[in-house]
């Protein structure tokens, strides 16, 4: 079935620096894309979003970049702080459907 | 705003009980809110789509008899979890989508969690 899935299962990072997280999905019928920050106990906290009609869309230390041709996106998070730790989900559905499909996660850990 | 809150946070019940956990949408309304079970280490996965004055719409695999869904208000949602056992236990986050943004960015406001463990 069509799936949405992240490269990395974990990713740990020193802090200041910027870290990368990806994502490959494989529903070429997906036109829009979330970000989506988890920390322990809590629920999903939406970060940033992109339609499939741009290719790169910049948030507070956080940009998104989305490229259609090899299905994937990946979400960049600047100056990375302890904060920051937590594990990072994509998401994605068609304009119209309402179920997002997510993918498995990627856990970041900052290192002080 | 766009805050969704979950009731309670944590229930821990005794095999062959149910558990009753609400969704509400404190701040706007929604005719659409989402149930999504996660287990540790593992993604969310949708459990069924819950529209305000109809019948719950639920995901492959999912007992509709087992995980019962009444969505009475546009802002009230709730799970209720009958004759669980152990394997029930999991974190059961819902979701709302706002009234005002349909047709509009299809983003999804989740609420907090509740941790359940059935002993």
């Amino acid at each position: 079935g069509e799936s949405v899935g992240l490269h990395l299962p974990t990713l740990s990072v020193q802090e200041g620096d910027n870290s990368i997280i990806n994502c490959a999905y494989s529903n070429s019928a997906s036109d829009y894309f979330i970000w989506y920050k988890q920390e322990s106990g809590k629920g999903p906290q939406f970060i940033i979003d992109i339609r499939s009609n741009m290719d790169k869309r910049q948030g507070q230390r956080v940009t998104v970049l989305l490229n259609k041709t090899v299905k994937h996106l990946s979400l960049q998070i600047a100056a990375t702080q302890p904060g920051d730790s937590a594990v990072y989900f994509c998401a994605e559905n068609n304009f119209g459907n309402e179920k997002l499909t997510f993918g498995t996660g990627t856990r970041l850990t900052i290192i002080p | 705003g766009a805050v969704v809150s979950q009731h309670p946070s944590r229930v821990i019940c005794k095999s062959g009980t149910s558990v009753k956990i609400e969704c509400r949408s404190l701040d706007f309304q929604a005719t659409t809110m989402f149930w999504y079970r996660q287990f540790p280490k593992q993604s969310l996965m949708l459990m069924a789509t819950s529209n305000e004055g109809s019948k719950a719409t639920y995901e492959q695999g999912v007992e509709k008899d087992k995980f019962l869904i009444n969505h009475a208000s546009l802002t009230l949602s709730t799970l209720t979890v009958t004759s669980a056992h152990p394997e029930d236990s999991s974190f059961y986050i819902c979701s709302a989508r706002d009234l005002e943004r349909q047709g509009a960015a299809d983003t999804q406001y989740f609420g907090p969690g509740t941790r359940l463990t059935v002993l």
